[in-house]
């Protein structure tokens, strides 16, 4: 069984950039949420894919959007990038309607 | 506003020790309880809880929830070096979304 992958691992921005971050699910799961974990706190929910439609969102500005694909495979775009941006973005998949959800290893996400 | 709390923030104890960390919430639409721990990046999945009163358990983990007074406990026994992370409460509920809490970091030394 495959577990969550996460691209790049680091990435370093400057202010104003765009980024992209990408993710595959754990094989056998069809929906994937987005978090943000700031430094010394807990993760924040951005948003929750399911059948490629975006299925909740958490307190974040239309700059922050989401895709997920046919194979549920998901990316993160981030646009005009703030310095407050700067955190680890979890990616994490699930099976439809369960709660538990298994997390891939990050991208920390530097801006400058 | 939903809100998960755990407590105490930090803790730091020796090896063979137990530990204590604890997790009140307030979510509107409470569906589970889960715990991760965090050691590197990727939090891992330890348990999730749904009903009140039962504990579950694996090896010198082991973790019950309170739904009458809103919080659940996670007990390690014996600690070691190893268990040295942070770990995570979370709250799922029906929007699907998981509400965490500001996490617990613990330092078993040896």
């Amino acid at each position: 069984e495959t577990g969550v992958t996460q691209s790049p691992t680091h990435l370093i921005k400057t202010r104003g950039q765009q980024v992209t971050l990408r993710c595959s699910s754990q094989s056998g799961h069809n929906t994937v949420s987005w978090y943000q974990q700031a430094l010394g706190q807990g993760p924040q929910f951005i948003f929750q894919y399911y059948r490629e439609e975006e299925n909740g969102r958490g307190n974040f500005p239309p700059r922050f959007s989401g895709l997920q694909f046919p194979n549920y495979s998901s990316e993160l775009n981030v646009n005009a990038l703030e310095l407050d941006d700067s955190a680890l973005y979890l990616c994490a998949s699930s099976r439809v309607a369960e709660d538990t959800q298994y997390f891939g290893p990050g991208t920390r996400l530097t801006v400058l | 506003e939903d809100k998960v709390v755990q407590s105490p923030l930090s803790l730091v104890v020796h090896e063979g020790d137990t530990v204590t960390l604890n997790c009140s919430y307030e979510v509107t639409n409470f569906r589970s309880l889960l715990w991760y721990k965090q050691e590197k990046k990727a939090p891992t999945f330890l348990f999730m809880l749904t009903s009140s009163g039962i504990e579950k358990k694996s090896g010198r983990l082991s973790s019950i929830l309170d739904k009458k007074e809103l919080f659940s406990i996670l007990n390690i026994t014996a600690t070691q070096t190893g268990d040295s992370a942070v770990y995570l409460c979370a709250v799922g509920s029906n929007t699907g979304k998981l509400i965490f809490g500001q996490g617990t970091t613990l330092q078993v030394k040896p």
